[in-house]
């Protein structure tokens, strides 16, 4: 069965340092995803990809953020510097994208605590 | 504001007693609310779509159901492996684009033996 890969599954990282995940979603799914989601809390949308093209990100911190997804394949999202505050799980997920919306699924999620 | 609100945050049940939880939302261009199950320490998985009002989709114990200002998934004779997060998502549309997922905090369930 298809799955989108995460990886790495655990990180843990010093305030201050530069810290990537990486995603590889599901073959043929257009639309790429990355969400934040907090202990206790839904996932907030970070970045939305069309293809390479990014169609939504509004809400990712920009300063320190940054996420690619040169090919049109897999995707690249970085924090730099990384802080306290950016403990969270952060999520990927695809969907096959179109004009009729299809269902997102999500990768396993890393696990990101910074010291 | 577009909203998604779930209740309650934490439900218990006992093995075999039937309950549902909620999600309702106030949001502008709806074009589909999903409905994913989490356990811990791992991501979304997916359960449900559901695009119009009086839709009703059926998997094993769970049942969804959608009107035009809320959903709810009703869970019969709960089992201890269906304890877990259940979230709830509404899918807009943003301009040309595809839009994108907006999450309610979820539903946490535990049921026990």
């Amino acid at each position: 069965e298809a799955e989108v890969a995460q990886s790495p599954r655990y990180k843990i990282t010093e305030k201050s340092q530069a810290v990537a995940f990486w995603c590889d979603p599901i073959s043929g799914h257009a639309t790429l995803y990355w969400y934040r989601q907090i202990l206790g809390q839904g996932p907030e949308l970070l970045v939305q990809f069309q293809d390479e093209s990014v169609v939504d990100d509004s809400q990712l911190p920009k300063d320190r953020f940054s996420a690619e997804r040169l090919k049109g394949v897999d995707s690249t999202l970085k924090i730099q510097p990384a802080e306290l505050g950016d403990s969270a799980m952060y999520l990927c997920a695809s969907s096959l994208g179109g004009n009729l919306y299809t269902e997102a699924f999500f990768g396993q999620g890393t696990r990101l605590t910074v010291v | 504001e577009d909203q998604v609100t779930q209740s309650p945050e934490a439900l218990r049940l006992q093995e075999g007693e039937s309950s549902s939880l909620n999600c309702s939302y106030t949001v502008s261009g709806l074009r589909g609310l999903f409905w994913y199950r989490q356990d811990p320490g791992k991501g979304p998985e997916f359960l449900f779509t559901l695009y119009s009002a009086g839709e009703e989709k059926e998997k094993e114990r769970l049942k969804a159901t959608l009107t035009k200002k809320e959903s709810f998934l009703h869970i019969t004779a709960p089992k201890p492996e269906d304890s877990a997060t259940y979230l709830c998502a509404v899918h807009l549309w943003v301009g040309g684009s595809q839009g994108n997922l907006i999450f309610g905090k979820g539903t946490k369930l535990s049921v026990k033996p």
